[in-house]
């Protein structure tokens, strides 16, 4: 993938976790990000956009933030519900298209 | 309320071709930016295909370009991708989303439930 995500992450309930996401200059470095969860069997839903913003209903413990070709996504007071896989994307500019990281599949023991 | 609701997916042979459809609803479509993005078994999300609101301008990933078709009716609210010369690598769930963002503010608000194409002999 054009963005490089961990694999898996894992944290106990209640806990907090920090899921990254690296780019480059063409993408991240010049770009807002967005964030995607994705539970089993659904489809994903939007988490976070323009960086750092909620849409409606989505609660404030989840919050991105980026810094120069890097983006992360922060989850507190860690649910079992929160189990799925997590997803960065953001346009590319030099391929002229939409790109996401491999995902990233949270565990909450 | 704001709805996507995929069609089309199915079993096809490699070689063969497929058109998927979203019936939109509950906003104005031809407002909107639409995106494909597809879902292969035991991989992550790839974005597939993007198209402005008047049908005017589309994006392709390398991984479809010059196979696929994107495509859009405004009057019937509607959202498509045409797929031919169809491979094994493209068997995936297929979504149709909503793009609010433009380019460097790209992201995806809405999304169908999916539709799932199988390429296999």
């Amino acid at each position: 993938s054009v963005l490089t995500q961990p694999p898996s992450v894992s944290a106990a309930p209640g806990q907090k976790v920090t899921i990254s996401c690296s780019g480059s200059s063409s993408n991240i470095g010049n770009s807002y990000v967005s964030w995607y969860q994705q539970l089993p069997g659904t489809a994903p839903k939007l988490l976070i956009y323009e960086n750092n913003k909620r849409p409606s209903g989505i609660p404030d413990r989840f919050s991105g933030s980026k810094s120069g070709t890097s983006a992360s996504l922060g989850i507190t007071g860690l649910q079992t519900g929160d189990e799925a896989d997590y997803y960065c994307g953001t346009w590319d500019s030099s391929l002229s298209a939409g790109v996401f990281g491999g995902g990233t599949k949270l565990t909450v023991l | 309320q704001v709805q996507l609701m995929e069609s089309g997916g199915g079993l096809v042979k490699p070689g063969g071709s497929l058109r998927l459809s979203c019936a939109a609803s509950g906003f104005t479509f031809s407002d909107y930016y639409m995106s494909w993005i597809r879902r292969a078994p035991g991989k992550g999300l790839e974005w597939v295909s993007y198209i402005s609101g008047s049908g005017s301008t589309m994006y392709y990933a390398d991984s479809v370009k010059g196979r696929f078709t994107i495509s859009r009716d405004n009057a019937k609210n509607s959202l498509y991708l045409q797929m031919n010369s169809l491979r094994a690598e493209d068997t995936a769930v297929y979504y149709c989303s909503r793009a609010p963002g433009y380019y460097y503010n790209y992201y995806t608000d809405v999304w169908g439930k999916g539709t799932t194409v199988t390429v296999s002999s």
